[in-house]
């Protein structure tokens, strides 16, 4: 089955350091994107990408690093400059007619 | 001033019941809209396009009205499984989509 995939389902970040949350897709799509939603707030841009070796900030991208070395995978760093990464994460792709394809999310904790 | 603004809700309406909830958008050059459905702590899904001429699909209708900037969602004879956050989404470029905090819908028994 086609579709995005994110692992994990939980994680969970100390103090000062960084983790990396994985975002693999088999839909052939060329952009990618990731995002951030808090309790009673919208979908915020982290970071997105259009094609391979090329990703642009979005509205939140401080305390965030991505790379995008094949078409597959959009890996999302949260660094320890992110002070406040409590937060459900998706990533998402972009389809025909400009439908975005979510993968089921990673919620991260810290503690 | 927010890109997209929904009226948080909630809308809590009987089994059978209409309900109806706007998403007023602030970029007038937006040119694509859409509606996508979350379930609690699960992903979004597309729920439909919204096009200018407004369009249907089954017990749902979505339209548009350009001039006042705001797109609308209609669900008619409300179903249990209705209940949900509905997301409204504005594409003003190419690649960056706009959500709205959604509009939450619970329908009772």
């Amino acid at each position: 089955d086609g579709g995005i995939t994110q692992s994990p389902k939980y994680l969970f970040r100390k103090e000062g350091q960084n983790v990396t949350l994985s975002c693999e897709q088999n839909l052939n799509h060329d952009a990618m994107y990731w995002y951030r939603q808090d309790p009673g707030q919208g979908l915020r841009l982290i970071y997105y990408s259009q094609i391979v070796n090329d990703f642009q900030k979005g509205d939140i991208a401080e305390g965030y690093s991505v790379s995008r070395e094949k078409k597959e995978s959009f890996p999302l760093t949260v660094t320890s400059a992110q002070k406040n990464p409590t937060a459900f994460y998706l990533c998402a792709s972009l389809g025909p007619q400009e439908t975005q394809y979510f993968g089921p999310g990673t919620r991260l904790l810290v503690l | 001033r927010k890109e997209v603004e929904q009226d948080p809700g909630p809308f809590n309406v009987p089994e059978g019941a209409t309900v109806a909830f706007n998403c007023t958008y602030s970029n007038s050059a937006s040119q694509s809209f859409f509606w996508y459905r979350q379930d609690c702590r699960k992903e979004p899904k597309l729920l439909m396009s919204v096009y200018s001429s407004g369009n249907e699909d089954g017990r749902f209708t979505a339209q548009l009205n350009r001039a006042s900037q705001y797109i609308s969602l209609l669900i008619r004879d409300s179903k249990l499984s209705d209940s949900a956050t509905y997301l409204c989404v504005v594409n003003a470029n190419d690649y960056k989509l706009s959500f709205g905090a959604g509009t939450t819908v619970t329908v009772r028994a």
